[in-house]
């Protein structure tokens, strides 16, 4: 079975700033890594994955991360945030099944002006 | 552009009253899912089905029943429902191959139950 931990349920940074959301997961098999996204009332949309190869893996909006696989994490960073990118946003693992998603429980970014 | 749709973006239901949440995928994927999400408890998986008729309990399946009579339609069905049922569900679908391409996603149904 697999597990994911989201470090920080709430992250407040100013416009402009440097932001990173952590995430580290648990797994017994190889994993593929994915960081979704939620904006107000509305569903989830993917940011990102990391299936195989680079570890840094580039997404939408300007976001990136990189998956450690000596310490289990896949961080979330992006160099410059702006107030449209306050949102939630969820890290998932999938391993072992090869059509399941494990959710860790979401951290709040709060962009302030 | 491809689409999860969820029939109803806000329910108000009362106590005991049987409830249908509807999901349609125009994607032909395998997999579809129902999850609830609550402030500080993520996203949890109340049930899933990788096939029509093909159903598997999630994490929270109590109080909970679903149906997929067609591959694009899963149904979430709250027998009698609760106030502590009310919650975000959330649908999602995906290929049945692999995980690859990830989970899309509904916008949503918020209900109440009063």
């Amino acid at each position: 079975a697999q597990s994911v931990t989201q470090l920080d349920s709430q992250v407040p940074v100013f416009e402009e700033a440097p932001v990173e959301l952590r995430c580290n997961y648990s797994s017994s098999v190889s994993v593929y890594l994915f960081w979704y996204v939620q904006y107000p009332n509305q569903g989830l949309q993917l940011l990102l994955k990391y299936l195989s190869g680079s570890t840094l893996v580039k997404g939408i909006n300007g976001f990136e991360a990189e998956f450690n696989k000596s310490q289990t994490s896949f961080h979330l960073r992006k160099p410059s945030v702006h107030i449209s990118d306050t949102a939630e946003y969820f890290c998932a693992v999938s391993g072992g099944s090869n059509y399941k998603l494990t959710f860790g429980k979401g951290t709040l970014l709060t962009v302030n002006p | 552009d491809v689409k999860v749709t969820q029939s109803s973006r806000y329910l108000v239901k009362r106590t005991g009253e049987k409830v249908f949440l509807e999901c349609v995928q125009d994607m032909d994927h395998e997999n579809m899912f129902w999850y609830r999400q609550d402030p500080g408890l993520g996203l949890r998986l109340i049930y899933f089905s990788y096939d029509v008729k093909m159903k598997e309990k999630g994490d929270i399946p109590e109080g909970y029943s679903v149906s997929r009579e067609k591959k694009e339609r899963f149904s979430l069905i709250l027998e009698s429902a609760s106030t502590n049922q009310t919650s975000m569900y959330l649908c999602a679908s995906s290929f049945s191959s692999s995980v690859v391409s990830g989970y899309t996603f509904g916008s949503g149904t918020r209900l109440t139950v009063v």
